[in-house]
């Protein structure tokens, strides 16, 4: 069965670190991938679509790079707004539309 | 600016129909958009229900699919999920969403709801 994997499940970091989380499919999506951001208790906001296209209004820290099964989401300099649930999404192989499992980034 | 909010009962009991409403406001959901319904149980991730077109075209979570049916209300701006025959398994927050088209092929949805709870309980 097709798959999407992200790495790692939670992550602890501090104000102004680098962070990189990571997603993995188990067969080629091209460029099919986009990243969302969940803060407790509010729906999923589009940060990145198109593997590496920011959508309008997200702030140029984010950044995301990968082709075929691996995919990157990289947060430059975290902020304290940043600390929230990150998920990939897939739309190569549908139905269904598929999520990763989730990334929560925590304050170290 | 397109803004979406879901209603509907908080409570349906076993073996019931859910039944949720997405209104859409300050835009019209005759344009070429598609309108999205997605859940997430509690402490869970994001699981994609389905979608339609404004023309009544749509696409089901083929794990779903015998259970769903999502409709649109052109008279009334709005588009509706169905969950017949649920369980406690269909507890979850139930949110809407919608992709433009240019966006389609990436499902890219930039717009939500804040989202529903349902309890599905006797």
């Amino acid at each position: 069965d097709f798959q999407v994997t992200q790495s790692p499940s939670s992550l602890s970091a501090s104000v102004g670190d680098r962070v990189t989380i990571t997603c993995r499919a188990s067969q080629s999506i091209t460029n099919y991938l986009n990243w969302y951001q969940q803060r407790p208790g509010t729906a999923p906001r589009l940060l990145i679509y198109a593997t590496s296209n920011l959508q309008s209004g997200v702030p140029s820290r984010f950044s995301g790079s990968g082709s075929g099964t691996d995919f990157t989401l990289t947060i430059s300099r975290l902020q304290p707004e940043d600390f929230a649930t990150y998920y990939c999404q897939q739309s190569y192989t549908t139905p269904p539309i598929t999520f990763g499992q989730g990334t929560r980034l925590e304050i170290k | 600016q397109v803004r979406l909010q879901e209603s509907g009962p908080g409570l349906v009991k076993p073996s019931g129909t859910l039944s949720l409403t997405c209104a859409v406001s300050g835009g019209s959901i005759n344009n070429t958009d598609w309108w999205i319904w997605v859940r997430q149980a509690p402490g869970k991730g994001l699981e994609w229900i389905g979608e339609v077109y404004h023309s009544g075209t749509t696409r089901y979570n083929p794990s779903l699919k015998s259970r769903v049916t999502i409709s649109v209300d052109k008279s009334r701006n709005q588009f509706s999920l169905k969950l017949r025959s649920v369980s406690a398994a269909d507890t979850a927050v139930y949110f809407c969403s919608r992709i433009v088209a240019a966006k389609y092929y990436f499902y890219a949805m930039d717009v939500w709801g804040r989202g529903t709870a349902v309890t599905v309980s006797s």
